[in-house]
């Protein structure tokens, strides 16, 4: 069973770009969640999709946002890119009912390094 | 204040020993659940065991148990017989219960471990 696949592993920007970033889940998974990974604030709550619907969202500013498709393929995007967003995107697939269940294990993909210059 | 603290600096151990890494939590929530999860320099987050609030015995997977205190907030991790491959980042994170859909987990910063032959 293939893992969560995330692309691209690399990706250098430039500031007031925008990017786009893509994950696929565990097939069968229908709820994927991104997290922003960087040495100063650590790994932290972006959002979760869930059925194509926006289910739960961190602290993070609208530049920030993401959707999710019918085949349960997710994508996050920035806009106006800052030095600040450089960091580690990983995604998260989980199996999933309605309300997810305290147990349910996220199973994370090899995450975006992104570089903003 | 912090929900999970992780306040170890770089750990240590041999190879064929024991460590434990610690993680204290907070939360008023009742229920909850406990994760370590393991960040090799790949990226990938690879998950290691699970505690719920309310299980009655400490969880144990393989070389890897959770020393759970619940009057103390702390859920500590076990790893026996270190080998080399366990060199990593660790970290312990938490899901809370609730009203909501309960999908985000909170990480604290992390614990470097390396093993030395």
């Amino acid at each position: 069973k293939a893992g969560v696949t995330q692309t691209p592993r690399y990706l250098i920007k430039t500031r007031g770009q925008q990017v786009t970033l893509s994950c696929s889940p565990i097939s069968g998974h229908r709820s994927v969640s991104w997290y922003q990974q960087t040495p100063g604030q650590g790994l932290q709550f972006l959002f979760e999709y869930f059925s194509e619907t926006q289910r739960n969202k961190g602290n993070f500013p609208g530049r920030f946002s993401g959707r999710q498709f019918s085949n349960s393929r997710s994508e996050m995007n920035v806009s106006t890119l800052e030095l600040g967003d450089s960091a580690l995107y990983l995604c998260a697939s989980s199996l999933d009912r309605r309300r997810m269940e305290m147990n349910t294990e996220a199973f994370f993909g090899q995450g975006t390094r992104l570089t903003v210059v | 204040a912090q929900k999970i603290t992780q306040t170890q600096p770089g750990m240590f151990v041999q190879e064929k020993e024991a460590v434990t890494l610690d993680c204290t939590y907070d939360t008023s929530d009742p229920s909850y659940g406990l994760f370590w999860y393991k960040q090799p320099s790949s990226g990938e987050m690879i998950f290691l065991i699970y505690q719920g609030s309310y299980d009655q015995q400490n969880a144990t997977e393989g070389r890897y148990s959770l020393n759970f205190q619940k009057a103390r907030k702390s859920a500590n991790l076990v790893i026996s017989a270190s080998q080399l491959g366990d060199s990593a980042m660790y970290f312990c994170a938490m899901r809370e219960g609730g009203t909501g859909a309960n999908s985000k987990l909170t990480f604290g910063k992390g614990i470097t471990l390396s093993v030395r032959p």
